[in-house]
């Protein structure tokens, strides 16, 4: 199975502060999604293909990556990207999930 | 508008069975893979089980696998969990998902299964 271990767990950045999110797996993956999660509600497509942003997501937002290692970024932080952020892979039938990257606002 | 709307989950006890449904609309569920996703409280995601468009192929993850059945009805546009021998460890929000090649591109709402005595 492969394992996707991202960082940090948690962090804080204040508004205008650029974000980067890790995300690295324990073997070679061919792409990476992500999905952005608030407090009570489902998680929501984010970027996928490694870099493709989903519907609505804004440009601040990008993705990056390959092979084992792979980030999520945000050129400018916003009030409205708090929340826990989620990296994904899947390879052979089997789909595993990072274990997440809490964004607060500092 | 895809819709997905998940039903069926409740309070049970340990050993017991419950059977999961997930109705889907705006969009040709039989041409797509549907998946089972979980989240215990306060934890991150989990996949447990994938079925193919056709319902050819099914997979599972380790932990559900031989307890958990996944299933569908195209013709009722319907994905459905068959949980068996529930433990206190199967607590937990269960998503249904469609997938776009290996990516989750619609995420229903969620029924929460909760496994107390």
């Amino acid at each position: 199975e492969i394992v996707l271990t991202q960082s940090p767990t948690t962090m804080a950045a204040s508004p205008g502060e650029k974000v980067t999110i890790t995300c690295r797996a324990n073997s070679s993956v061919s792409y990476m999604h992500w999905y952005q999660q608030k407090p009570g509600a489902s998680p929501k497509p984010w970027i996928y293909d490694t870099s493709k942003l989903a519907s609505g997501v804004p440009n601040r937002f990008s993705g990056s990556g390959s092979g084992t290692s792979y980030s999520l970024t945000i050129s400018s932080m916003e009030t409205e990207d708090t929340a826990t952020y989620y990296c994904q892979q899947w390879s052979n039938n089997s789909y595993t999930f990072g274990a997440g990257t809490k964004l607060e606002l500092k | 508008e895809v819709q997905l709307v998940e039903s069926g989950g409740g309070l049970v006890q340990p050993g017991s069975s419950l059977k999961l449904s997930c109705v889907a609309s705006g969009f040709t569920f039989s041409s797509y893979n549907m998946h089972w996703i979980r989240q215990a409280p306060k934890k991150g995601l989990e996949w447990i089980a994938l079925i193919y468009y056709d319902s050819d192929n099914k997979y599972y993850a380790d932990s559900v696998k031989g307890r958990f059945t996944i299933s569908r009805d195209n013709s009722k546009n319907t994905l459905y969990l068959e949980m068996n021998s529930l433990r206190s460890e199967d607590t937990a929000m269960y998503y249904c998902a469609k997938s776009y090649y290996g990516f989750f591109d619609y995420w229903g709402q969620g029924v929460m299964v909760t496994v107390s005595s």
